[in-house]
């Protein structure tokens, strides 16, 4: 089972700020092979982000993601107070499929 | 437009068996596979199993193996969840949520269900 580690745990950030989050994989994936989802209080979680980089529809330019190999990257480049949730990393390349355990970004 | 639509809460008791659902709609309802996703009070998300509207072939996780059923009827579009003898430790919110791309299991999930709030308590 591929385990994916996400960090920090909470960010905390003010609005206009970069928010840099972090999904770790215990083993390589293949960058076709890793989503980010938001998820915010009470609400089904959305997906953000598939195949490492590609944009969902309708999600803001705002969010972008990077990586390659263990280390991969989602990226909210200026925050507004509605990005106020928790994201969670998903490889869908091996099974089972796993979440990371996500990073609540806070507000300030 | 894509929707999957739950069914409602549920309170059972332990040992008992219940069945959820998640109906597909505005859509090639067998064309995508299925996922279920559980997420315990306050916790994160665990992938539960999958399966293909089109032929039923389900894939589960280690972790739920045996203990759940997922099935399908396709002629109403509709994805079940099932426990025959469910614990308290079966407490959470229950997702399904659609495969983004057609006949594929390697694919993103990109439409959600509303999920289904199960407790279990004696």
């Amino acid at each position: 089972e591929i385990v994916l580690t996400q960090s920090p745990g909470t960010l905390s950030l003010s609005p206009g700020e970069r928010a840099t989050l972090s999904c770790r994989a215990s083993q390589s994936i293949s960058i076709s092979y890793l989503a980010w989802y938001q998820q915010k209080r009470g609400q089904a979680p959305r997906l953000l982000i598939y195949g490492t980089s590609s944009r969902a529809a309708g999600i803001p330019d705002r969010f972008s993601g990077s990586g390659s190999g263990t280390d991969f990257t989602l990226t909210i480049s200026r925050l507004e107070p509605e990005d106020c949730a928790v994201y969670f990393c998903q490889q869908y390349g091996n099974s089972p499929l796993t979440f990371g355990g996500g990073t609540k970004v806070e507000i300030k | 437009e894509v929707r999957l639509v739950q069914s409602g809460a549920e309170v059972n008791k332990p040992g008992e068996s219940l069945r959820i659902s998640c109906q597909g709609s505005g859509y090639s309802f067998t064309s995508y596979w299925i996922t279920w996703v559980r997420q315990m009070p306050g916790k994160g998300l665990e992938w539960m199993g999958n399966i293909d509207p089109s032929d039923s072939y389900t894939k589960y996780s280690p972790s739920f193996q045996g203990h759940v059923t997922i099935s399908v009827d396709k002629s109403i579009s509709t994805v079940y969840l099932q426990w025959s003898g469910l614990k308290a430790s079966d407490t959470a919110l229950y997702y399904c949520a659609r495969h983004m791309d057609s006949s594929s299991w390697y694919a993103a999930l990109d439409n959600w269900g509303q999920g289904t709030l199960v407790t279990v308590s004696s």
